[in-house]
This record gives structure tokens, sequence and C-alpha cells, in this order.
């Protein structure tokens, strides 16, 4: 089974700041790795997949990057509605697996 | 409106079993994969099961299979999971979520459903 590491497990950030999240698998998984917003009492929301490639009606502030075993997603400019929980996933390799999450909170 | 909805959990004891049900609207359910992925209270996102279009493939992860069975009935858009032999660790919100084509990462979820093993 693939592990996803993502870091740091809690973030905090003042609005309009740039945020930094990274994912990390233990093994290669070319670019088959998604990112997952969510918010509190809500099902998680796709905002990349592909490892780059933003899903239907997602920001562009919302972006992402990487290969192989190291990826990031960045958000240029918080939004007051961008403070959430972020996941990482890879489907490369069954099962498909989730990093713990990252929590994006108001500095 | 494009939407998954999640129906059936609650409160069950262990050794006991409950069927989850994820119905589906606004879009060509037997053209997709489903699976159910589920959450345990304060914790992050585990993958359970999946199951292709036609019904034909169907995957698990190991730690409910034998337990847990998932099924879809297209003619009614529904997608089922059969949870026998519950544990304490099988508490969690089940969400239902669709694949997109091309890869097993997820563009619909639903709000999902509460099971809650316990005595």
């Amino acid at each position: 089974e693939i592990v996803m590491t993502q870091s740091p497990a809690t973030l905090s950030v003042s609005p309009g700041e740039r945020a930094t999240l990274s994912c990390r698998a233990s093994q290669s998984i070319s670019s088959n790795l998604a990112w997952y917003q969510q918010k509190a009492g809500q099902g998680p929301r796709l905002l990349i997949y592909g490892a780059s490639t933003g899903a239907t009606d997602i920001p562009a502030r919302f972006s992402g990057s990487g290969s192989g075993t190291e990826f990031t997603l960045t958000i240029s400019s918080l939004q007051s509605e961008d403070f959430a929980v972020y996941y990482c996933q890879q489907y490369n390799n069954w099962p498909w697996t989730f990093g713990q999450g990252t929590k994006v909170e108001i500095k | 409106e494009v939407q998954l909805l999640e129906s059936g959990g609650g409160l069950v004891q262990p050794g006991g079993s409950l069927r989850l049900s994820c119905t589906a609207s606004g879009f060509t359910f037997s053209n997709y994969a489903i699976s159910w992925v589920r959450q345990a209270p304060g914790k992050g996102l585990e993958w359970v099961s999946g199951i292709s279009g036609s019904a034909e493939s169907t995957y698990y992860v190991d730690s409910v299979k034998g337990r847990f069975t998932i099924s879809r009935d297209n003619s009614k858009n529904t997608l089922y999971l059969q949870m026998n032999s519950l544990r304490a660790e099988d508490t969690a919100v089940y969400y239902c979520a669709k694949a997109r084509k091309g890869g097993w990462y997820f563009d619909l979820w639903g709000r999902g459903t509460l099971v809650t093993v316990s005595s």
C-alpha cells in the first residue's frame, strides 16, 4: 500500500497570503494525484487531478505541481472560503490512499 | 441537479449488519465507477470499496474484505454497501463518490451517512 504523507498538519495563513501544501508518496505514483478540499459537515470537493489539472469551476488561485513522489498544492491568495482541510489522494496503485490532511486556518 | 445522496446509517451493535444506499441523480449512473469512502470521527479519509459502471468489477480495502459487499442497481441509479460483522473501528461517516473516467479520483461526493458501531 502506498502511504501518502502531507505536511504541515496545520498551516496558519492570513487572508490574501499564499499557502503552500505538500504531499509525499512512499513510492512513485507518476502524476496520478488528486487534491480535495473539505469543509466541516460536507463531503470533499475535487480541486486538482493529474497532479496539476484544475477540476471544473475551481478558481485559478488553486494550482498543483509535482510528479513521482513529491507534490504541491498552492493557493495563491487565500480567500475566507478557502479555510478548510485539504487532502491528497493517489490513484496510481490499488488500494487508493489519502494523506492525513492539512488544515488551513486563519492566522 | 447532479448529486449523490447516502442513506441507511445508524447505530448498530458490534457483530451486527447494516446496508447503506447511495442514490444518484443528474448524470448517467451506469457510465461511471463509484466508490465508498469513510471518515472516522475527527480523522482523515479512507477508501473502502469501489465498483465499475457495469458492476463487473469490485474492489475492497483489506480491512473490510469478506465483511462488506458493494453492489449497484443501474435501473434504480443506486449504489449499495452491505456491511456485516461490524466492528467499533468501522464507526465513520460513509461517503459515496463518483469516479471520473480515466482514473479512480472522485469528482462528485455525497454528504455522507454516519455509521456508529457500539454496544
